[in-house]
């Protein structure tokens, strides 16, 4: 199975800061990845797909990179709404993945 | 816009089996793959199980090849997990969703908890 690693596990930002959050895939998944945002008590909800696509509706402050192995996400701005957790997702080939978390807190 | 609607859950002892449905309103799912995620207690996403707009096809994570099946009914528009030998590191929120085909997920439900203990 394709080993997501994503980093940091967790980020203490201020509003307005620009964060930037990395997954690493174990092995080329072209740009079959996608980043969610799950804040507690609720499904997750979709922000870049296919690597670098906004999901109608997301703020243009989300942004996302990469190809191969190496992507990221960065949120520009940091919004208070921002605050939750973020999770990649490589739908590339089973089992998919997703990577371990990211904890956005405020500082 | 689809609805989706888990039910099944509850506490089941470990070795026992337990089946989740997940019913679709607002739209026919018969075009879309579905899915299982679950999330542990105070733990990340876990991708479950996938089967094919049709239900002809089928996949599953390792933790729970042989153990759980997936399984579809166009006709009444309902997904199904059936979940057999239980064990204490399957208790989790158990959520499907659906899959686009812009390639993400797009509709999720609401989640069942699954608590495995004795």
């Amino acid at each position: 199975a394709i080993q997501m690693t994503q980093s940091p596990s967790s980020l203490s930002a201020s509003v307005g800061d620009t964060v930037t959050i990395t997954c690493r895939a174990s092995q080329g998944i072209a740009n079959d990845l996608g980043w969610y945002q799950q804040k507690p008590g609720k499904a997750p909800k979709v922000l870049i797909y296919l690597a670098s696509n906004l999901q109608d509706g997301v703020p243009p402050r989300f942004s996302g990179s990469g190809s191969g192995t190496d992507f990221s996400l960065t949120i520009s701005s940091l919004q208070p709404e921002d605050f939750a957790t973020y999770y990649c997702l490589q739908d590339y080939n089973y089992p998919w993945t997703f990577g371990q978390g990211t904890k956005v807190e405020i500082k | 816009q689809v609805q989706l609607l888990e039910s099944g859950g509850g506490v089941v002892q470990p070795g026992r089996s337990l089946r989740l449905s997940c019913a679709a309103s607002g739209s026919s799912l018969s075009a879309h793959a579905m899915h299982w995620v679950r999330q542990p207690p105070g733990a990340g996403l876990e991708w479950v199980a996938v089967v094919s707009f049709d239900g002809s096809n089928t996949d599953y994570a390792d933790s729970v090849k042989g153990r759980f099946t997936i399984s579809r009914d166009t006709s009444n528009n309902t997904l199904y997990l059936h979940m057999n030998s239980l064990r204490s590191e399957d208790t989790a929120v158990y959520y499907c969703a659906t899959y686009s085909s812009s390639y993400f997920f797009d509709y999720w439900g609401q989640g069942a908890l699954v608590t495995v203990s004795s």
